[in-house]
């Protein structure tokens, strides 16, 4: 079955830190996969996507993320936490059929001045 | 920029009332989906839909649920009869080509409280 695991539903760093917020999948055909990031009170919005091609993929706000085939995973990461990265963090996943995303948990990143 | 928009915000209903949610996708994507987050778990997949029919739908989608594209503009996620489980966010997106590398895009979400 294919799905999608975000470690940790809570992240706190620190303002100028490095983020680093976790996503693997499980899926028996090529994934596509995708951030978004939601701030209170709105949609979800794109941060970036990984279809095909290159493995590092940059989105916007300093967002970056890289697909690791063998760790199954596409952790996302900012160099330097600003106090506007709070918001909440999904990690979803398009698999072989049908048009639908998989959603993981989701993390809510917090950060500290 | 153009946005997916929905209304309402926020709706509070009692059980076994009828609710409808409405959406406004982006003016030219063809491909539409409702998703909802019960507070504290995943965002779930309910139904998607394309060329004025479902394409693909989930368990929870039951007999309770129905999506309509009345006009050209709206989206419309209709449940019969309110469960208190049916507590959740409600968020519509579309899509303009339904392709694996394209984006949803997302509206804000109407939440739903039912009591």
């Amino acid at each position: 079955a294919q799905s999608v695991t975000q470690l940790g539903s809570h992240v706190s760093v620190s303002e100028g830190a490095l983020v680093l917020l976790r996503c693997n999948y499980s899926s028996s055909v090529p994934p596509y996969l995708f951030w978004y990031v939601q701030y209170p009170n709105q949609g979800l919005q794109l941060l970036l996507k990984y279809t095909t091609g290159a493995t590092l993929v940059k989105g916007i706000n300093g967002f970056e993320a890289e697909f690791k085939k063998s760790e199954t995973s596409f952790h996302l990461t900012k160099p330097s936490a600003h106090m506007s990265d709070a918001a909440e963090y999904f990690c979803a996943f398009r698999g072989g059929q049908g048009g639908k995303l998989i959603f993981g948990q989701g993390t809510e990143l917090s950060v500290k001045p | 920029e153009p946005e997916v928009t929905q209304t309402p915000s926020h709706q509070v209903t009692q059980m076994g009332q009828e609710v409808i949610l409405r959406c406004v996708p982006i003016s030219n994507h063809l491909y539409f989906y409702w998703y909802r987050q019960i507070l504290g778990q995943k965002v779930e997949f309910l139904v998607s839909f394309y060329n004025n029919e479902i394409s693909e739908k989930s368990e929870i989608f039951d007999d309770q649920f129905s999506v309509e594209r009345p006009d050209g503009s709206n989206f419309t996620l209709k449940i019969r009869s309110t469960k208190l489980e049916d507590s959740a966010m409600y968020f519509c997106a579309s899509e303009a080509s339904g392709g694996r590398t394209d984006t949803q895009y997302f509206g804000p979400g109407t939440r739903l409280t039912v009591l």
